[in-house]
């Protein structure tokens, strides 16, 4: 079975400053999606950034870009210039040829001003 | 931009009730879905739903639980005889049939509490 780990349940940052979270995944699957969503205290779900295992080029979105490294089965996020509004829990995912996401424990951020 | 709305947004139920949890997803996506999160912990898949069936299910999704759509805009979860371990944040979300691999637009959930 797929498995997703982040290994950081807790991160700090500075405003205006970059941080990566870590993340994971185990699959014997070649193709397959990843992802970052965040949940704000409210627990919404949102998407952040997705990245096609296919694709070589790191996904970007704004201030948040990906280091997807496949043969290392690694996808962590990076968010530069962070934000207050940044402050959340972060969750990795991963989706193969099944219909389900597979989620990671989440990493929370917090974001110092 | 559209949404997936999820009512109520926190129900409280008695140990051994029936509840249901309410869903509207987007209106052109046809894959449906049903997570759970337990306080602390991971987001957990129980079901997907398409073509008015059930497509995938985990070994959470027991003869306890439920899904129907029963007018072409709601999906609903039901949970036939609620227990205190089924306490938890209950999110649905749904996908566009032509890019299900690109991410699901989930609801704000709905925080079930059974005492």
């Amino acid at each position: 079975a797929q498995t997703v780990t982040q290994s950081q349940p807790e991160m700090s940052v500075q405003e205006a400053e970059t941080v990566t979270l870590s993340c994971t995944y185990d699959t014997s699957e070649s193709d397959y999606y990843l992802f970052w969503y965040k949940q704000p205290p409210s627990r919404q779900m949102i998407l952040v950034i997705r990245q096609e295992a296919y694709k070589q080029q790191n996904a970007t979105e704004n201030r948040f870009s990906v280091n997807f490294q496949k043969a290392a089965k690694s996808f962590s996020l990076k968010i530069s210039d962070s934000q207050l509004g940044d402050a959340a829990m972060y969750f990795c995912a991963y989706k193969g040829g099944g219909n389900q996401f597979y989620f990671g424990t989440g990493t929370s951020l917090t974001v110092i001003p | 931009e559209p949404e997936v709305t999820q009512t109520p947004s926190h129900q409280v139920t008695q140990m051994g009730q029936e509840v249901i949890l309410r869903c509207v997803p987007i209106s052109n996506h046809l894959y449906f879905y049903w997570y759970r999160q337990i306080l602390g912990q991971k987001v957990e898949f129980l079901v997907s739903f398409y073509n008015n069936e059930i497509s995938e299910k985990s070994e959470i999704f027991d003869d306890q639980f439920s899904v129907e759509r029963p007018d072409g805009s709601n999906f609903t979860l039901k949970i036939r005889s609620t227990k205190l371990e089924d306490s938890a944040m209950y999110f649905c979300a749904s996908s566009d049939p032509t890019v299900t691999n690109y991410g699901y637009t989930f609801g704000s959930g709905t925080r079930l509490t059974v005492v």
